[in-house]
């Protein structure tokens, strides 16, 4: 099973609204990270959070680490049209990428 | 400065016949990533190049190989091809060998399609 699942699958809000996704892992990791795809393009890196980081910002990307918890959020605020996208976490739980698993997915629709 | 390229864009083959893609890295990223994403499913890792070598493959048959070449570009072949192999193939390079500490840069992939 994978490593790394996101919750929910799908999401549809509205422009200028918050997005939040989560993502829950089942092994204690070195770190997590997010990326984004767009139509089943290549995936783009935004953010990486340590395992002894607590929350990260970048821009309107807010993530979260709770280890105890073995999870993870990712919030996007005043989310645009251009925020539509799938975002996947992937989870490093040590060995190099060859061992790094990525989650199916939080499909994001923003309506304008 | 380029990005991650990856070629074709899209290919479509028959079942049985062979599929080569191409990625080229990052001028500078040694480090070559094979991911296979099949519809509604994540990423699964194929194979990792490094300084020519390969480092290490996923649990994937060996009719999927590939190589890299001394300038760090790579190929991803595919034999006897199966209907279950239509996926997006993506690419991806990152500096530093070995470490997922480095984000990865990914090309925008190879649409396979075995009819």
């Amino acid at each position: 099973s994978q490593q790394g699942e996101e919750d929910p699958q799908a999401l549809s809000i509205q422009e200028g609204e918050n997005a939040t996704m989560n993502c829950s892992y089942k092994t204690s990791i070195n770190n997590l990270q997010w990326y984004r795809q767009n139509s089943g393009r290549g995936l783009v890196h935004l953010i990486l959070i340590r395992s002894n980081e607590r929350e990260k910002h970048s821009g309107r990307l807010r993530v979260t680490l709770d280890t105890s918890k073995k999870s993870s959020s990712l919030l996007i605020t005043a989310s645009r049209a251009a925020d539509t996208a799938s975002y996947f976490c992937a989870t490093d739980a040590g060995g190099g990428y060859q061992k790094v698993t990525f989650g199916i997915g939080t499909k994001l629709q923003v309506i304008p | 400065e380029a990005g991650v390229t990856q070629s074709p864009t899209h290919l479509i083959k028959t079942r049985g016949q062979q599929a080569t893609l191409r990625c080229s890295p990052i001028s500078g990223h040694t480090s070559v990533y094979w991911y296979q994403q099949a519809l509604g499913l994540g990423l699964q890792f194929l194979l990792w190049y490094d300084e020519g070598e390969e480092r290490n493959r996923g649990n994937f048959p060996p009719r999927f190989s590939g190589r890299q070449f001394p300038n760090y570009s790579s190929e991803l072949n595919v034999n006897a091809l199966e209907l279950e192999d239509s996926a997006l193939y993506l690419c991806a390079s990152s500096f530093h060998s070995g470490s997922a500490n480095e984000k990865l840069f990914f090309g925008s992939g190879t649409q396979l399609s075995v009819l």
